[in-house]
């Protein structure tokens, strides 16, 4: 299993371009979800989903826009690109959607500088 | 809103000593409370959880205490070794909501 993957690695946009950062899971996960990390911040939930078809916001979601039309996999779109996005995120995946309490398995994360 | 509070931000100690990183968490309703290790440029990994129906849980060198009534929990590591070095974060959650509230994360250095 290759478990949670996300491309790209790094991105340098330009304020106000558009991309959708990419992440995928093979494990059948039912839960998914996307974070980013500021320095001193931690980790502050963006977007969520517990299923195919099942989106809702996090803590932060505004800017960035998420879909979930297949178990394994959940893009992440910023629709203009501000450098206040700059960050990097990190891709999260669980076992089950029963309340979420199972051990989340994080990605290798997408470092993005927003220009 | 929800809210967890984490300190030390940083801990420094020396080879073979003991090293506890405390959180406070806001929400009564908090069942569910990981922590989570990140080294330098990696991604976080659960190093241990532990639910609000037990106290304590103990994992080798590591042990997580919770108390309810103050709403804050602990993580414990013993005999420290160079390769405890990292930032950990501590989380809570309670069943249903499937968010994780984060705290902001401790730097510990574990000093030869």
């Amino acid at each position: 299993n290759a478990g949670v993957t996300q491309t790209p690695k790094f991105q340098v946009l330009k304020t106000g371009q558009s991309m959708t950062l990419q992440c995928a899971q093979d494990m059948n996960h039912e839960y998914m979800s996307w974070y980013r990390q500021d320095p001193g911040m931690g980790l502050r939930l963006i977007h969520y989903s517990v299923g195919a078809g099942i989106t809702d916001q996090g803590e932060v979601p505004n800017g960035y826009n998420v879909s979930r039309s297949t178990t394994e996999d959940f893009p992440l779109r910023l629709l203009s690109a501000a450098p206040s996005q700059t960050s990097v995120y990190f891709c999260a995946s669980s076992r089950t959607s029963g309340g979420g309490q199972d051990t989340q398995y994080f990605g290798p994360g997408t470092r993005l500088t927003v220009l | 809103g929800e809210n967890v509070e984490q300190h030390p931000s940083t801990l420094s100690v020396q080879e073979g000593d003991s090293a506890v990183i405390k959180c406070t968490y806001s929400d009564s309703a908090s069942n569910y409370f990981p922590w989570y290790k990140q080294e330098l440029g990696k991604r976080p990994q659960l190093i241990i959880d532990i639910r609000s129906n037990v106290g304590e849980k103990k994992d080798q060198r590591i042990a997580v205490t919770l108390n309810k009534t103050a709403k804050h929990f602990s993580l414990h590591i013993t005999e420290t070794q160079p390769e405890d070095s990292a930032v950990y974060f501590c989380a809570a959650s309670y069943y249903g909501t499937y968010k994780y509230i984060f705290g902001t994360g401790t730097r510990l250095k574990v000093l030869a």
